[in-house]
């Protein structure tokens, strides 16, 4: 099992720019996220998907878009990339909640740096 | 007041000490809490999680929570120079959601 895989791992984008992030998972989890992690500010919820077929704003989704393909599947897009938007992505997926159960697991991460 | 909140550090400890990370949390009616250790530049990975008062241990790490006094805290016993790393405090806020402290960034010194 590969878990939770990202690419590109490293991006370089021009101000304007747009790009889409990839995020796949193996493990038939049902919810999926996106954060961004920037210095001194831990990680912030960008969006998410409870299930295939939705998706739901997080603490900081302005600027973003997103994309549940299918169940495995999870993308982020820039649309017109902005410098504040030089971050660490990093994608998760969690089983359903069942009980007191609810462990995100993470994916490598996505540099990405706007000139 | 953050929802979550970590002091920075960093925590330096000896090898072979018991590292002792905290963390508080705002929202009274939380259920379940986790804690994640992020080596630099790689992603976060799952270490603790804990749902009840009192304590849950796991080979070397002992995860406790007390709800009253809203905060959770890692120990780390018999510190390794390979456990020095940043410690982030997570709080599951509704149906699916985690909410994350800043991090603990910890030194363990040979």
């Amino acid at each position: 099992n590969a878990g939770v895989t990202q690419t590109p791992k490293f991006q370089v984008l021009k101000t304007g720019q747009s790009m889409t992030l990839q995020c796949a998972q193996d493990m038939n989890h049902n919810s999926m996220y996106w954060y961004r992690q920037d210095p001194g500010m831990g990680l912030r919820l960008i969006y998410y998907s409870a299930s295939e077929g939705t998706t739901d704003k997080g603490e900081v989704p302005n600027g973003y878009n997103v994309s549940r393909l299918n169940k495995r599947e999870f993308s982020l897009r820039l649309e017109s990339a902005a410098p504040s938007q030089t971050s660490v992505y990093f994608c998760a997926s969690s089983d359903s909640w069942s009980g007191d159960s609810y462990e995100q697991y993470f994916g490598p991460g996505t540099r990405l740096t706007v000139t | 007041q953050k929802e979550v909140e970590q002091n920075s550090g960093p925590l330096s400890v000896p090898e072979g000490a018991i590292a002792s990370l905290n963390c508080t949390y705002s929202d009274r009616v939380s259920q379940s809490f986790f804690w994640y250790r992020q080596y630099s530049g790689k992603s976060p990975e799952l270490i603790m999680s804990i749902y009840s008062n009192g304590d849950k241990e796991d080979g070397r790490f002992t995860a406790q929570l007390n709800k009253a006094s809203q905060y959770v805290s890692l120990l780390i016993r018999d510190s390794q120079p390979s456990d020095s790393a940043t410690y982030l405090c997570a709080v599951r806020r509704g149906y699916n959601k985690l909410i994350f402290g800043a991090g603990t960034r910890l030194a363990v010194h040979p």
